[in-house]
């Protein structure tokens, strides 16, 4: 089955512990991205990455490091958590991207969503 | 200014009800845009995407008026399962695939 996933998907942890949510993708899409959903402020991009080893700030990238060393895993990692980082934060893909993409080129398929708090 | 700006409701509205959302973006230059539908803090997934010449999926016409830079979503004969938060997303290509999206607009259908 073709999907988007994402571990975990419930987290609770303390300010400052470091931790890595995960994201993978099974359909070999070369774009990969991840937002953070908060309360009247909808989805906002935090990073994204058009290729193995090319990666690029979204709107709010502070706080957050990204890797993408293969192309189907492209995890979100907290080196010291705040706050402020309690979010509901979803990883995207699609097959393609940019300005030349056309649908289903550019649709872009979300994982269920990590509930992270920290207290 | 928000980007994407959105009624964010509730719509509360009977079975049977034809109910239409609207929202405006401040990107002139975007070319790709879509409403999207999610459930109760679940992932978005994707409802339709909206062309300039208006677009019907079943009890679903999307409209796009460049000019106004404006969406919108009427919704036909609403069902209980209708009931979600409807997400205005526009899609800016330049930044590779990012999508920004509206805050979103509560529908809850009633019997």
């Amino acid at each position: 089955e073709a999907q988007v996933t994402q571990n975990p998907r419930y987290l609770i942890t303390v300010t400052g512990k470091k931790l890595t949510v995960t994201c993978s993708q099974n359909m070999n899409h070369e774009y990969m991205s991840w937002y953070r959903q908060d309360p009247g402020l909808g989805l906002r991009q935090i990073y994204y990455s058009m290729n193995v080893e090319v990666t690029d700030k979204g709107d709010v990238p502070e706080g957050y490091k990204v890797s993408r060393k293969e192309k189907r895993n492209f995890p979100l990692i907290l080196e010291s958590p705040s706050p402020n980082q309690t979010s509901l934060y979803f990883c995207a893909s699609s097959l393609g991207y940019g300005a030349l993409a056309t649908n289903p080129y550019y649709e872009q398929y979300f994982g269920p969503g990590t509930r992270l708090t920290v207290t | 200014r928000k980007e994407v700006e959105q009624d964010p409701g509730p719509f509360n509205v009977p079975e049977g009800a034809t109910v239409a959302f609207n929202c405006t973006y401040s990107n002139s230059a975007s070319q790709s845009f879509f409403w999207y539908r999610q459930d109760c803090r679940k992932e978005p997934k994707l409802l339709m995407s909206v062309y300039s010449s208006g677009n019907e999926d079943g009890r679903f016409t999307a409209q796009l008026n460049r000019a106004s830079q404006y969406i919108s979503l009427l919704i036909r004969d609403s069902k209980l399962s209708d009931s979600a938060t409807y997400l205005c997303v526009v899609r800016e290509e330049e930044y590779g695939n990012k999508l920004v999206f509206g805050a979103g607009t509560i529908l809850r259908v009633k019997s």
